[in-house]
């Protein structure tokens, strides 16, 4: 167990729905990080934040959007869900802003119908 | 952007024998270098990681080597196990302006018993 807890673990939704996945780091982490894990493109790096500021932008679609909180746990919200986003969200913290070890929580698998 | 290259996509080895997986780099500014393992069905696990102003490390049976001038990076495992199973990422981060990581594809490594 990393510390790092992710919720929902299974999310099942249509198309064009919009859900929110959760992320609480481990204590006393700063920095979250969020990653899409497909089959055919290995882990994305999506978004980080740290200490509630959003720090770096990766892969991450304009349908989708972050936020972290004053108490540091994070939400990825993904809208007008498309089949392809289907995959597992993995999201990760670390206690440094960059450069540290990064401790990923069991994800969410999203499986848009 | 960065651009990170992962081989060999899937590698088999007898237990005992040695593994190495090596990935390449573009951008030579980047200056952090993690290997994750991930095991089926969970979470990533950092298992090593080098820093640019290194050129090797080694945790008992596990080594990483990087060569800033060619950019690549080499995860080394010796004597390898049946529980080294796994997939294996290498990933690149640069710290400046932003803090984006960069995933190889993956490599699936199967320790023949």
């Amino acid at each position: 167990d990393s510390g790092v807890t992710q919720t929902p673990k299974h999310l099942i939704t249509a198309t064009g729905q919009r859900v929110t996945l959760r992320c609480s780091p481990r204590s006393g982490d700063l920095s979250v990080y969020w990653y899409q894990q497909s089959l055919d493109q290995g882990l994305q790096f999506l978004i980080q934040y740290y200490n509630g500021e959003e720090r770096a932008k990766g892969n991450i679609l304009e349908r989708f959007s972050a936020q972290q909180f004053p108490d540091l746990h994070s939400e990825l919200n993904l809208s007008s869900l498309e089949l392809g986003d289907s995959a597992l969200y993995f999201c990760a913290s670390s206690v440094v802003e960059s450069g540290g070890e990064q401790f990923f929580g069991p994800g969410t698998r999203l499986t848009v119908l | 952007g960065e651009n990170v290259e992962q081989h060999p996509s899937t590698l088999s080895v007898q237990e005992g024998d040695s593994a190495v997986i090596k990935c390449t780099y573009s951008d030579s500014a980047s200056n952090y270098f993690p290997w994750y393992k991930q095991e089926l069905g969970k979470r990533p696990q950092l298992i090593i990681d080098i820093r640019s102003n290194v050129g090797e490390k080694k945790d008992q049976r596990i080594a990483v080597t990087l060569n800033k001038t060619a950019k690549h990076f080499s995860l080394h495992i010796t004597e390898t196990q049946p529980e080294d199973s796994a997939v294996y990422f290498c990933a690149a981060n640069k710290w400046s302006t932003g803090n984006q990581f960069y995933f190889g594809t993956g490599t699936s490594l199967t320790v023949i018993p």
